[in-house]
């Protein structure tokens, strides 16, 4: 099963509002990531988890807070964003191979967020 | 860090001809070379990947090659049918000692012509 699942699909938030994504796999993955997507341009990195520690964090304004409860969930918390940030949020899980790397990394379906 | 540059951006080929979609990268510690396919809507779907210690693998009419003295990796399409059509993005990742993500080429938008 290469399944990574993300929660909502869609989402409409005030740039007052918070707001929380969440993603979810069950392939026994150590690390897990977020990606942000715009329109026709490829997924860009913002967090890597490895082992549930935050090990890259790709100078992502504070407005956006990720968090690794368990193994298995990634959440991201939203906070005063801009209309600028709306995108695609990608979330991605992978194996960890410790030193060696990593191998196969999947995709979620995404969540579509609009910031009015 | 990492820069990966992808050519062409877009490429159309007959039905039932191959394809190929070429990426370079700069960081020789790279050793993890996936690529990607993205239909419109959809998330980025893993169709092969390679990593540094092999120069080539097949999956039934894909194939990616890997070149590392010249930092640059291929994927090859055969018999392509309409269903091919859509946007590959090829990516890197370097070990950096533990995950890391990947960095992605622009992305070609393949475009099958029946």
């Amino acid at each position: 099963d290469t399944e990574v699942t993300q929660t909502p699909k869609h989402l409409v938030m005030g740039m007052t509002n918070k707001k929380s994504l969440k993603c979810e796999q069950h392939m026994g993955h150590r690390a897990m990531y977020w990606y942000k997507q715009k329109a026709k341009k490829p997924p860009e990195l913002m967090f890597v988890y490895s082992y549930e520690k935050l090990s890259i964090n790709e100078s992502v304004p504070s407005r956006f807070s990720p968090e690794c409860p368990n193994s298995s969930l990634l959440n991201l918390h939203l906070h005063a964003l801009q209309p600028e940030d709306s995108a695609l949020y990608l979330c991605a899980s992978s194996q960890a191979l410790g030193g060696a790397g990593i191998v196969g990394q999947y995709f979620g379906p995404g969540t579509r967020l609009t910031v009015t | 860090g990492e820069n990966v540059e992808q050519h062409p951006s877009t490429l159309s080929v007959q039905e039932g001809d191959s394809a190929v979609i070429k990426c370079t990268y700069s960081d020789s510690a790279s050793n993890y070379f996936p690529w990607y396919k993205q239909e419109l809507g959809k998330r980025p779907q893993l169709i092969i990947d390679i990593r540094s210690n092999v120069g080539e693998k097949k999956d039934q009419r894909i194939a990616v090659t890997l070149n590392k003295t010249a930092k640059h990796f291929s994927l090859h399409i055969t018999e392509t049918q309409p269903e091919d059509s859509a946007v590959y993005f090829c990516a890197a990742s370097s070990s950096g000692g533990g995950a890391d993500g990947l960095t992605f080429g622009k992305g070609t938008h393949l475009i099958i012509q029946p």
